[in-house]
């Protein structure tokens, strides 16, 4: 059974500080892994969406990487602003079926 | 281009009671999920449609728990009859097929006490 794991749960940087958020995954056996954002009250955006043949993806300040092997990936945020304050999930789609599979994100707050 | 469209947005209501939720998938998708996101479980899968036909419902916690997708531009979650663990935020998505490589497009979810 796939497990997706985000560590940490939340954290906290000064404006300005580029940042690196992680996603593990236990079965290597995914089709895409996929980035999203979620404000407070609100629903998720896609942010990068990386296919199991590429190993990354970027997207202005954005950079997703893809490491099936050792199953991992990171989402990788330059020069972090305030509005970049909300919870982030990864989520690694399945090549058995069309489900996606969510971590439980990590709550990022953006000091000014 | 409209998003996936959800309503009601907030639904409170008294146990027992019968809840009904409702979803506009984006015109053109060929999938439908629906996920119930708490603090504790986080996102889970629910349900999901293919072509309006229910592929998957192994998410979908109990028999108090259906969901129909009559036509591709509507979908409902009901509840029958309500309790407060059901106390959540029910999402719903849609997608093209993943051949495409594209993701998963949520509303803005339905915000559900049950008290």
């Amino acid at each position: 059974k796939q497990e997706v794991t985000q560590i940490p749960a939340a954290l906290s940087v000064p404006e300005g500080e580029n940042l690196v958020l992680n996603c593990s995954f236990t079965d290597s056996a995914i089709y895409n892994l996929q980035w999203f954002r979620q404000d407070p009250g609100k629903g998720l955006t896609s942010l990068l969406l990386i296919q199991s043949s590429q190993r990354e993806q970027t997207s202005g300040r954005l950079n997703a990487s893809l490491d099936k092997s050792s199953g991992r990936s990171t989402l990788y945020i330059a020069a972090s602003q305030p509005g970049d304050s909300a919870t982030y999930l990864c989520a690694g789609g399945m090549n058995r079926d069309d489900k996606i599979i969510f971590g439980k994100g990590t709550r990022l707050h953006i000091l000014p | 281009d409209a998003g996936v469209i959800q309503s009601p947005r907030h639904e409170v209501t008294e146990m027992g009671q019968e809840v009904t939720l409702r979803c506009k998938p984006i015109s053109g998708h060929d999938y439908l999920f629906w996920y119930r996101q708490t603090m504790m479980r986080g996102l889970e899968l629910l349900i999901y449609f293919n072509n309006n036909v229910p592929i998957d419902d192994s998410g979908m916690p109990e028999d108090r728990f259906s969901a129909k997708m009559p036509n591709a531009s509507f979908s409902t979650l009901k509840i029958q009859p309500s309790e407060p663990r059901d106390s959540a935020v029910y999402f719903c998505a849609s997608s093209r097929h993943r051949g495409q490589g594209q993701p998963q497009h949520f509303g803005d979810g339905t915000r559900l006490s049950i008290l």
